[in-house]
């Protein structure tokens, strides 16, 4: 089974902190997500790697940044934390091709920022 | 650009009871529509994908249609248990790009026992 690890379930960080969520996952898999998931407005794209050291952004990129060094991690980087980055924020990868693979998504990470 | 919809965004059913949810999208260009269970506070767990060219998907009580001209999908399920309780979503991938995938924001299902 693929697995998808994100290794913070629960963080509380202050205003202004530089927070690090990290995500492995065991597949080999080309394609890594970070969406973000808010009441009433589901899941936003915030970043997409499609390969090593490769990314686009998302819906939402602003005030995230994002690293992937090895194919099997993917960094998400919130460079100084803000109240409104309170949110569960989720993980995801894909095998590349053919295009009709599945997502598959970590547990999460719930981050509260005071 | 593409938007998801699904509705209702909350349905209660008694256990046993056999029920549809409904998933509609704007552009019917996609490659593939795939739908998830959330449990509350969790990730989420892949239940079915449909491909572009496919009409239907079964895995043991829930079976999922695409009718990509009319960009509609729904997801069945039968004699439904107090354990399918959970947010259910649909996510469309569309062609082009980077292949975007865009997520409605899901039906939560209650079964009452």
């Amino acid at each position: 089974d693929v697995k998808v690890t994100q290794s913070s379930r629960y963080l509380v960080k202050r205003t202004g902190e530089k927070v690090f969520l990290e995500c492995v996952q065991d597949m080999d898999h080309e394609n890594m997500f970070w969406y973000r998931q808010d009441p009433g407005l589901g899941l936003r794209l915030i970043y997409f790697s499609y390969d090593v050291k490769m990314k686009e952004k998302g819906d939402i990129p602003e005030g995230y940044s994002v690293s992937r060094e090895k194919k099997e991690r993917f960094s998400l980087i919130l460079e100084s934390a803000s109240t409104n980055q309170t949110s569960m924020y989720l993980c995801a990868s894909r095998r590349g091709d053919p295009p009709g693979n599945t997502i598959y998504f970590g547990e999460g990470s719930w981050l509260t920022v005071v | 650009k593409q938007e998801v919809t699904q509705i209702p965004a909350a349905l209660s059913v008694p256990e046993g009871e056999n029920l549809v949810l409904n998933c509609s999208f704007t552009d019917s260009a996609i490659y593939n529509l795939q739908w998830f269970r959330q449990d509350p506070g969790k990730g989420l767990t892949s239940l079915l994908l449909i491909q572009s060219s496919q009409r239907e998907q079964t895995s043991g009580r829930l079976n999922a249609s695409l009718d990509k001209s009319s960009g509609r999908s729904t997801l069945y399920i039968a004699a439904s248990q107090p354990g399918d309780s959970a947010t259910y979503l649909c996510a469309v991938r569309n062609s082009g790009g980077y292949q975007k995938v865009t997520f409605g924001t899901g039906t939560k299902l209650q079964v009452i026992p």
